[in-house]
């Protein structure tokens, strides 16, 4: 894993309760990304950060909000969980002109 | 926000064919594009980070090369074994991937 943790690993929440998704770096890298991944449409960029309180949006990002306080810790908040916002989601660190590595995953079923 | 696009969407080969999909990008303004193996139920992995126009790179089996000129990325895999079954992405920076080509490799 490089050096990526995502915690939790698994996580069950109900409907319109909030939920932050933690991922964790050892590498000092500066870039690091929230995907989530659903059966057709692959990997899709949630948010990413390029510094320390230095994020942007991606592809989906409507209903997700990040933070980044430290260069180490990347989290990724759902505000009011949905049923839509079940998934598995990958955290990555590295990137633009070198390699990105990525974390465990984490299954998150909203029900 | 750039995209690539990536054919064909899935591949089924035979043990020991050699095989290759493509990467498209647009052009201008090109910095680096990155190629990945996703296996199921696994992280994607890394294989190569592409910069300069003409440029190829080889780990294995698999080897990969980049114009960047007309915007494209071609990724082969000689002599292809069931363990190559996998998704493959690319990527511009920034990390929007593609929406990947699907390889299973029948033995």
């Amino acid at each position: 894993d490089a050096g990526i943790t995502q915690s939790p690993r698994h996580k069950v929440t109900e409907t319109g309760t909030p939920v932050t998704l933690r991922c964790h770096q050892t590498e000092n890298h500066r870039y690091m990304y929230w995907y989530r991944q659903d059966p057709g449409h692959g990997l899709r960029l949630i948010h990413y950060s390029y510094g320390v309180k230095d994020t942007d949006k991606g592809e989906v990002s409507d209903g997700y909000s990040v933070s980044r306080s430290k260069t180490e810790d990347f989290l990724l908040t759902l505000e009011s969980a949905t049923s839509s916002q079940t998934s598995v989601y990958f955290c990555a660190a590295g990137g633009a002109n070198t390699e990105a590595f990525f974390g465990q995953g984490t299954r998150l079923t909203v029900v | 926000i750039l995209n690539v696009e990536q054919s064909p969407q899935s591949l089924h080969v035979q043990e020991g064919d050699s095989t290759n999909f493509t990467c498209s990008f647009p052009s201008s303004n090109f910095y680096a594009l990155h190629w990945y193996r996703w296996e199921t139920a696994k992280s994607p992995e890394a294989l190569f980070v592409m910069t300069l126009n003409g440029d190829e790179k080889k780990k294995g089996r698999i080897s990969a090369t980049l114009n960047t000129k007309e915007g494209y990325s071609y990724l082969y895999i000689k002599g292809s074994q069931p363990e190559d079954s996998a998704t493959y992405l690319c990527a511009l920076p920034k990390l929007i991937f593609g929406s990947g080509t699907r390889l299973l490799v029948r033995p």
